[in-house]
């Protein structure tokens, strides 16, 4: 069965990076684009972006460019997510998602979600 | 890339059935038959309930149903039961490989 386990909980410091795995199995990795989304305390969805793990293209939200850099790993079917210069504001979880359809359909696989907590 | 419109809350008696609208442009939900709507029950992560305006993922009961006109996607879960109680978000594909989200709708069971 699909699975996409994501790494565990971080806590930053104003300024630093984080990085957010995710690995995935049960499927053809290069055959399916991975979003990411985060959900901050108290607020909605939001995308991040996504990469596709077969040519490693990346789109990211207009709100993220700069800050963000998704990657993969053929070898080891993991995706990443690296987020720089963090802030409060990043406080969140962090989901990894499977497109169901190359890059518009349905997210049908999530990951568990990644807390990363950004305090002095 | 503004966040698609949706109402902060409905609620409904179980058996009955809700509406849940989900507003964007026609840059997104209006110019392409890619919304897709998400459960999320709180620590867990979201579940796909709807692509594609209208299709059910297997596993995912007839009670729910999606639609769209113009620029409004909507949500009908019918015959309520108090496990539906969650929050409920739209997505919208919106050109150029990128998406949209809507601010969720929690949804409570009377």
């Amino acid at each position: 069965q699909v699975q996409l386990v994501q790494s565990g909980a971080e806590m930053k410091k104003p300024g630093a990076s984080v990085k957010v795995s995710c690995k995935a199995s049960g499927y053809t990795f290069t055959s399916y684009y991975m979003q990411w989304v985060r959900q901050a305390p108290g607020q909605g969805l939001e995308w991040m972006g996504i990469i596709n793990p077969g040519a490693g293209s990346t789109t990211y939200a207009q709100k993220f460019q700069g800050r963000v850099t998704m990657t993969r790993d053929t070898s080891t079917s993991i995706v990443y997510m690296e987020l720089s210069s963090l802030r409060s504001e990043d406080t969140a979880v962090y989901y990894c998602a499977r497109d169901s359809r190359s890059y518009t359909g349905g997210f049908d696989n999530w990951g568990q979600g990644t807390l990363v907590t950004v305090s002095s | 890339q503004a966040a698609l419109t949706q109402p902060r809350s409905v609620s409904g008696s179980p058996g009955q059935s809700v509406t849940i609208s989900c507003t964007g442009t026609s840059s997104d939900v209006g110019g392409y038959d890619f919304v897709s709507w998400y459960q999320h029950h709180p620590g867990m992560a979201p579940k796909l309930m709807i692509y594609d305006v209208t299709k059910r993922p297997s596993g995912v009961p007839d009670r729910f149903s999606g639609s769209k006109s113009g620029n409004t996607a909507s949500l009908t879960i019918s015959g309520l039961q108090a496990e539906d109680e969650a929050d409920y978000y739209c997505s919208s594909y919106a050109g150029s490989y990128t998406r949209v989200f809507g601010g969720g709708t929690e949804l409570t069971v009377l």
